[in-house]
């Protein structure tokens, strides 16, 4: 059964950078597009972006001049950050599996909040 | 980007009932959309692939049809399992988006 953990810190001062970390158990990491897609409170789904186990990415235009994702194979973990943070990066943070572009796999998900 | 919308946003069922969900995209994206399960504090789960395939293991009461900008997400009869939020998802064109969901809870 695969298995997806989010983690990092939930409370990021404005300005800062956002760094989460989504470890994959149960499974291969190999293979595979892995998404982070967020969701503020209230409002729907924003996908972020895809790493793939290569390291090639494609990032959501929005957000692209401040995300940066990465991959560590051997840790079975995939990384976010998201540099110069503001309230409006307050959301829950998922982390995804897709083969193509479904997705089939997906964390439940971790509260970052954006306050001084 | 592909904007997708979904109607209605909320909804109110009986067990034994049957929902249905729309949702439509802004442009033609054939059948590269898909339907997910969402509870609080839980992993969304992908119930309908490529706008009609069911995932395996969903139960044959969730059903998903439609192509290009218009799909549409049903139940056939509506299970206490069932109340959550469903929401779709385009994938024809990155970057992918979602629409907004549809909360379907107990009547």
């Amino acid at each position: 059964q695969v298995h997806l953990q989010e983690s990092g810190p939930g409370l990021v001062k404005p300005s800062e950078t956002l760094s989460l970390t989504c470890t994959v158990s149960g499974g291969s990491i190999s293979s595979f597009y892995w998404n982070w897609i967020r969701q503020p409170a209230g409002k729907g789904l924003e996908w972020i972006g895809r790493i793939y186990t290569s390291g090639s990415t494609s990032y959501n235009p929005s957000l692209e001049s401040r995300v940066t994702m990465s991959i560590d194979t051997s840790k079975k973990q995939i990384f976010l950050s998201l540099t110069s943070v503001t309230a409006a990066d307050t959301a829950v943070y998922f982390c995804a599996r897709s083969p193509q572009s479904i997705f089939d796999h997906w964390g439940q998900g971790t509260l970052v909040t954006v306050s001084a | 980007d592909i904007q997708m919308t979904q109607s209605p946003s909320s909804l109110s069922a009986s067990v034994g009932d049957k929902v249905t969900i729309t949702c439509q995209a802004s442009q033609d994206i054939t059948n590269y959309l898909n339907w997910y399960q969402h509870k609080p504090g839980r992993p969304p789960k992908l119930l309908i692939y490529e706008a009609s395939n069911s995932q395996t293991g969903v139960p044959s009461r969730f059903h998903g049809s439609g192509s290009g900008t218009d799909f549409t997400f049903t139940i056939n009869g509506l299970q206490p399992d069932d109340f959550a939020t469903y929401f779709c998802h385009q994938y024809a064109i990155l970057p992918f988006t979602f629409g907004p969901g549809t909360t379907v809870d107990i009547k």
